[in-house]
C-alpha cells in the first residue's frame, strides 16, 4: 500500500521568503509520480507540479520547485519568493503505475504573512 | 465548461435521505474520478471511470454508495440512506487520459454535504 506523509500541520511564512513544504512517501513499487495540490479556500484542487520516479531532474513549474529525493522517499515542494495569495491548504500525492487512483497527504496549511 | 463543473456546491441532507451529486468533466477526457474529502484531511480516493466503465470501485466506503457514467460524460455520485459520517466534501475530477507521467487530473470545486 501507498502513503503519504505531511509532517507539517501549518506554516507561517512572510511575504517574499521562500518556503519549503515536506513530503515523504512509502511504496514498495518502482515507477510511481509525485503531484502537488494547492487547495484554496474555493475547495478546487490545483495542479501545480509533478515528478515522476524515473525523473533524474527535479521538477520545477515558474516560482515551484520539487526538490525529490529518491532514497530518502522525500519530494518536498518549493515556492519561491511568497506571495500573499500562496495561503492556502497543500497536498502531495502519489499514484503507482498500474493504479488510476491519487493517494493525498493530510495536507499543510499555508499563512503568508504581509 | 473550461473546467469540472460540479452541482450542488452545498446539500443539506435529513439522515436517512437519498442524494445525488453531480459532475460535469472537462470536454473530451476520458478518465473520471471521485474523492471524498473529510474536514481537516486530504481526499480519499472512491471510484475511477474510464469513459463509461467503472474500472475501479475499491474506495466506496459501503454500498450505499453508487456512481455512474452512463455515456462516458457526466458522472453522479449516488448516497442512499445518508448517515453523518457520509458528511464530507466530494470532489469530482477528470483527466485527458491515465493520470500519471505528467498527465495531471483536473479537480472541480466539491460539493459539501451536510447530513443532519
Amino acid at each position: 500500500a501507498q502513503k503519504i506523509t505531511q509532517t507539517q500541520p501549518g506554516m507561517f511564512v512572510q511575504e517574499k521568503e521562500a518556503v519549503t513544504l515536506d513530503c515523504t512517501y512509502d511504496t514498495s513499487d518502482q515507477s510511481y509520480g509525485l503531484f502537488w495540490y494547492k487547495q484554496p479556500s474555493s475547495g478546487e484542487m490545483i495542479f501545480l507540479i509533478y515528478q515522476g520516479s524515473y525523473d533524474e531532474q527535479n521538477a520545477t513549474e515558474g516560482r515551484y520547485s520539487l526538490n525529490f529525493q529518491k532514497a530518502r522517499k522525500s519530494a518536498n515542494l518549493v515556492i519561491s519568493a511568497s506571495q500573499l495569495g500562496d495561503s492556502a491548504m497543500y497536498f502531495c500525492a502519489m499514484i503507482v503505475q498500474g493504479a488510476q487512483k491519487l493517494v493525498f497527504g493530510q495536507g499543510t496549511r499555508l499563512t503568508i504573512n504581509p | 465548461g473550461a473546467g469540472v463543473s460540479q452541482s450542488p456546491r452545498y446539500k443539506v441532507a435529513k439522515r436517512g435521505q437519498d442524494v445525488a451529486l453531480r459532475c460535469d468533466p472537462i470536454s473530451g477526457h476520458v478518465s473520471l474520478f471521485w474523492y471524498q474529502q473529510a474536514l481537516g484531511q486530504g481526499p480519499e480516493f472512491l471510484t475511477y471511470f474510464q469513459n463509461e466503465a467503472q474500472l475501479d470501485k475499491s474506495g466506496l466506503p459501503s454500498d450505499r454508495f453508487f456512481a455512474e457514467r452512463p455515456e462516458g460524460s457526466v458522472s453522479t455520485l449516488k448516497i442512499q440512506r445518508t448517515q453523518q459520517e457520509d458528511s464530507a466534501v466530494y470532489l469530482c475530477a477528470s483527466s485527458l487520459d491515465r493520470v500519471g507521467w505528467n498527465t495531471e487530473a483536473f479537480f472541480g470545486q466539491g460539493t459539501r454535504l451536510t447530513v443532519v
